[in-house]
């Protein structure tokens, strides 16, 4: 059973950096075609999709945010770690992470429950 | 602003069809398969279909996906008021490497 969940604080400062973990369990990231993407959902607004980490450790970023974005794996954890730096007010938003497979790639078939971020001072 | 363009809202009554429209570019759709998802308020999103057409174990056979050259579809026949949420599109755009959403349309199911 695939499970995803994510974690780290509910509020953080404007010019701080925010730093998510995915936790999961059901799947391995070591294993061939595996993928996990970060995608977010400001409050009342549409899915932005952020970053994704492969199986053979290729990194992907939004294009947009990609100065501020960090993506990486602990595989030995089941982890997946998201930091984004210089944190906003307009950052403020419910954080996902999702698993990708070659099966459904470039969808996601599971996702965590999400974890809301406020940016505020 | 979304990459991709889904129409804000559609509406049908109980038990009549709907379709959900998202227009997108040949570096995306054209050259990708794309996803829908639907979002019931206050959950995650939900993988309803995938490769174009596809659908996860699971989802029935009420919801349905196409796609033809920069656009895809969802459709969604005998509507029930459980299936009031949002649904989104998404895909891969190939030339920039990166994820990306439409915007997000809302069904109101009458």
């Amino acid at each position: 059973q695939v499970t995803l969940k994510e974690s780290g604080p509910a509020l953080v400062k404007p010019t701080q950096t925010l730093t998510l973990t995915c936790t999961f369990s059901g799947f391995s990231l070591s294993s061939s075609g595996m993928r996990v993407s970060w995608i977010r959902q400001p409050p009342g607004k549409a899915l932005e999709w952020l970053a994704r980490i492969d199986w053979d450790d290729d990194k992907f970023y939004s294009t947009s945010l990609k100065t501020r974005l960090t993506i990486s794996k602990d595989t030995s954890k089941n982890q997946v770690v998201l930091t984004m730096t210089n944190m906003d007010p307009v950052d403020t938003a419910t954080y996902y992470c999702a698993r990708g497979t070659t099966t459904v790639t470039p969808g996601f078939d599971y996702w965590g429950q999400g974890t809301l971020v406020t940016v505020s001072s | 602003q979304s990459v991709l363009t889904q129409p804000p809202s559609v509406s049908a009554a109980p038990g009549q069809k709907v379709t959900i429209s998202c227009s997108g570019s040949s570096s995306n759709i054209e050259n990708s398969y794309v996803s829908w998802y639907q979002q019931l308020p206050g959950t995650a999103p939900k993988l309803l279909i995938y490769d174009n057409n596809k659908r996860p174990s699971g989802i029935p056979d009420r919801f349905s996906g196409s796609k033809s050259g920069t656009s895809a579809t969802l459709g969604i026949t005998g509507l029930q008021t459980g299936d009031e949420a949002d649904y989104y599109c998404g895909t891969w755009d190939s030339s920039l490497s990166v994820g990306v959403f439409g915007g997000g349309t809302k069904l109101t199911v009458l």
